[in-house]
């Protein structure tokens, strides 16, 4: 069936280091979301990307949507203790009124 | 603006306990509503979602039901809890099967 893979689970880095969440599909998706979720917090919307090869910046966030429109990254430059949480990427499933999330990459910042 | 509502916040029930859990959306009409299960430090598992009234699609549960008695409201029930049944429980609505979800703040649930 239609997967979402998400690499890697955990991902521990230095404040000001940098990070960066990998995202593959199984299909061809006519979008890419992003969500973000503190802990103890439910998971928040951050992007979509639409476009073959796309790319997006939220201040220090970037997030590239593949050409092939099967994978996407999501890139944070100069981690803070404010980007803790985990992340999510999701794309709709074909046919169904629904969307298939990854498992998630959680990141921790070490001070 | 758009305000998704979910309570309680947190819940601890016996096994074999009874549960409804409630959802609302303010301030969009025919959402797209789903219920989501989290288990600690897990991924979003997809429970049941419903794109109208009476419309409930579901996708895993064996001992619970969602019910979505009105335009805006999405419950989740079950009739007897187990201990499996433990987790974070989000509720989330969207406009479209293909467009972003915005998630409720979530009930905790502890079946003891």
């Amino acid at each position: 069936g239609q997967q979402v893979m998400q690499i890697p689970q955990y991902q521990h880095v230095q404040e000001g280091e940098d990070f960066t969440t990998y995202c593959n599909s199984s299909t061809t998706l006519s979008n890419i979301q992003w969500y973000k979720q503190r802990p103890g917090g439910h998971p928040v919307f951050l992007i979509q990307l639409v476009k073959s090869g796309e790319v997006k910046k939220q201040k220090r966030l970037t997030f590239q949507f593949g050409e092939a429109k099967k994978n996407s990254s999501l890139h944070i430059t100069a981690t803070q203790t404010t980007d803790v949480g985990t992340y999510f990427c999701a794309g709709p499933m074909d046919r169904d009124d629904k969307i298939i999330f990854g498992k998630g990459t959680r990141l921790h910042i070490l001070p | 603006s758009q305000t998704i509502h979910q309570w309680p916040a947190t819940l601890v029930q016996p096994v074999g306990s009874p549960l409804s859990l409630e959802c609302t959306v303010e301030g969009t009409s025919n959402p797209n509503l789903y219920w989501y299960r989290q288990a600690a430090g897990r991924g979003l598992q997809l429970l049941f979602y419903s794109v109208g009234i009476g419309q409930i699609s579901s996708e895993v549960p064996q001992n619970l039901s969602a019910s979505r008695p009105q335009d805006r409201q999405f419950i989740l029930s079950s009739k007897k809890l187990l201990l499996s049944d433990s987790g974070f429980y989000l509720c989330a609505w969207s406009w479209g099967r293909t467009y972003e979800q915005y998630f409720g703040p979530g009930t905790r649930l502890t079946v003891t």
